[in-house]
């Protein structure tokens, strides 16, 4: 049992939008804006989209936001394409540790 | 452009203690403000942060594994290591090398993965 909770699976058709939740606790999602999210294509290591909540590294769509409100993050894929099917991660600081979502599969339609 | 590369034992036994290294390349292990960590990922849990150094020699170990894990780093030779104790099934899954920043907070990039199997 993952520390933060994520959907099993979400989907969407090119050109939706879809948006996958974290939710966790005061201790660690509410408690710091230090939450990250990373997708992972099959068979591939994690790869960084999104970090301190909504920041975004450079290379990584505009299409891709993050939010948080209370104990609950969000990332929100904008304009799907299908390339964006994977499993995506999130990720928050705490105090003694860091904790990740079990993972969300998104299937572009 | 920095990698990472895992390289260990694909298959160990029960009881026994599981070790990897982690290879930096492209970059220096002592650039501060950076840290590095080790995650792993199986069916069962997920993903789950197991430990994190500083080349300076800090350390961070997950509450639920601190007893039976210990994280080096050897500056020496751009690497730093793994080792779990007493490993059992549950130890079995893909382990990541990754670097760590705590502000901004971050794990990018991450090495390949290796896959460790225990089983006797």
């Amino acid at each position: 049992q993952s520390a933060l909770t994520q959907p099993r699976s979400v989907s969407g058709s090119p050109g939706q939008s879809v948006t996958i939740s974290c939710t966790g606790t005061s201790s660690d999602v509410g408690g710091y804006d230090r939450v990250s999210w990373y997708q992972q294509q099959p068979g591939k290591a994690p790869k960084l989209m999104i970090y301190d909540v909504n920041r975004r590294p450079s290379g990584v769509p505009d299409r891709f936001s993050g939010s948080k409100s209370g104990n609950t993050a969000s990332l929100t894929i904008s304009g799907l394409q299908a390339e964006d099917e994977a499993d995506y991660f999130c990720c928050s600081y705490a105090t003694d540790n860091m904790r990740f979502g079990g993972g969300t599969k998104l299937t572009v339609l | 452009q920095l990698q990472l590369q895992e390289s260990g034992p694909r298959l160990v036994k029960p009881s026994e203690t599981l070790s990897l290294t982690c290879s930096v390349s492209g970059g220096s292990i002592s650039s501060s403000p950076y840290f590095w960590v080790w995650i792993r990922q199986s069916p069962g849990t997920g993903l789950e942060w197991i430990a994190t150094i500083h080349y300076g020699g800090s350390t961070y170990y997950n509450p639920s594994l601190k007893s039976r894990v210990a994280i080096f780093v050897d500056t020496s030779k751009n690497q730093f290591s793994l080792n779990l104790y007493s490993v059992t099934a549950a130890d079995t899954a893909v382990y990541y090398c990754a670097r760590y920043s705590y502000v901004p907070n971050w794990f990018d990039p991450w090495g390949q993965g290796t896959l460790v199997t225990v089983s006797s």
